[in-house]
């Protein structure tokens, strides 16, 4: 079965340190794979998004993630987290057979100053 | 373009009550869908619809019916409001191959006594 997830719930960073959030998916064909972002009582927004050619994707507010094949991982990263960076994170995969979408169950990220 | 929007933000229903929660998107989106997200437990998908007059049922669909008669609307209606559908629902749409990410609507709390 189709299936993503985040093995870490919650994370605390201190500011200016680096990030890494941990994706995992499991699909039979490459799908293609998000990360969003959702602060306090907001909707989702989507930070990148990877679904061909270069397996290093930038996204909007300093964020990249690689894209793994052998490890069936999409890790987010960041070099340098502010404060505002504290939200939760949920990554996501669809398309090939299906376009439905699916969500891990998110990582908190809380950031000390 | 104003997006993905959603009403009402905020909603209590008693036991078995019946409601309407209203999405509408104007970018002419194919593809729209509708999530329940609850700690813990990230975003699910409850139905989709891949064009006006298409819809399918997602991961958690009982209890709730759609429609789709127009490509910008797409409401999710509950049947008979019970406890267990208290939670955050969020409304998003996308191409029909979801290569640009799906677009979220603010959300709709919903409590259910």
């Amino acid at each position: 079965a189709q299936s993503v997830t985040q093995p870490d719930i919650h994370i605390t960073v201190s500011e200016g340190a680096s990030l890494e959030l941990r994706c995992n998916y499991s699909y039979g064909a490459t799908p293609y794979l998000f990360w969003y972002v959702q602060s306090p009582g907001q909707g989702l927004q989507l930070l990148l998004k990877y679904f061909s050619g270069d397996t290093l994707v930038q996204g909007i507010k300093g964020f990249e993630a690689e894209f793994k094949r052998s490890q069936s991982s999409f890790n987010l990263r960041k070099p340098s987290v502010h404060w505002s960076d504290a939200a939760e994170y949920f990554c996501a995969g669809g398309g090939g057979a299906t376009n439905k979408l699916i969500f891990g169950t998110g990582t908190l990220l809380a950031v000390q100053p | 373009n104003a997006g993905v929007t959603q009403t009402p933000k905020f909603q209590v229903l008693k036991t078995g009550q019946s409601m309407t929660l209203q999405c509408a998107q104007d970018m002419n989106h194919e593809y729209m869908s509708w999530y329940r997200q609850d700690p813990g437990m990230g975003l699910r998908l409850i139905h989709y619809s891949v064009g006006a007059g298409i819809t399918d049922q997602g991961e958690v669909p009982n209890g709730y019916n759609v429609s789709r008669s127009t490509t910008e609307d797409f409401p999710l209606r509950l049947l008979s409001a019970a406890p267990s559908q208290t939670s955050v629902y969020f409304c998003a749409s996308s191409r029909v191959s979801l290569e640009g990410g799906q677009f979220f609507g603010p959300g709709t709390r919903l409590t259910v006594l």
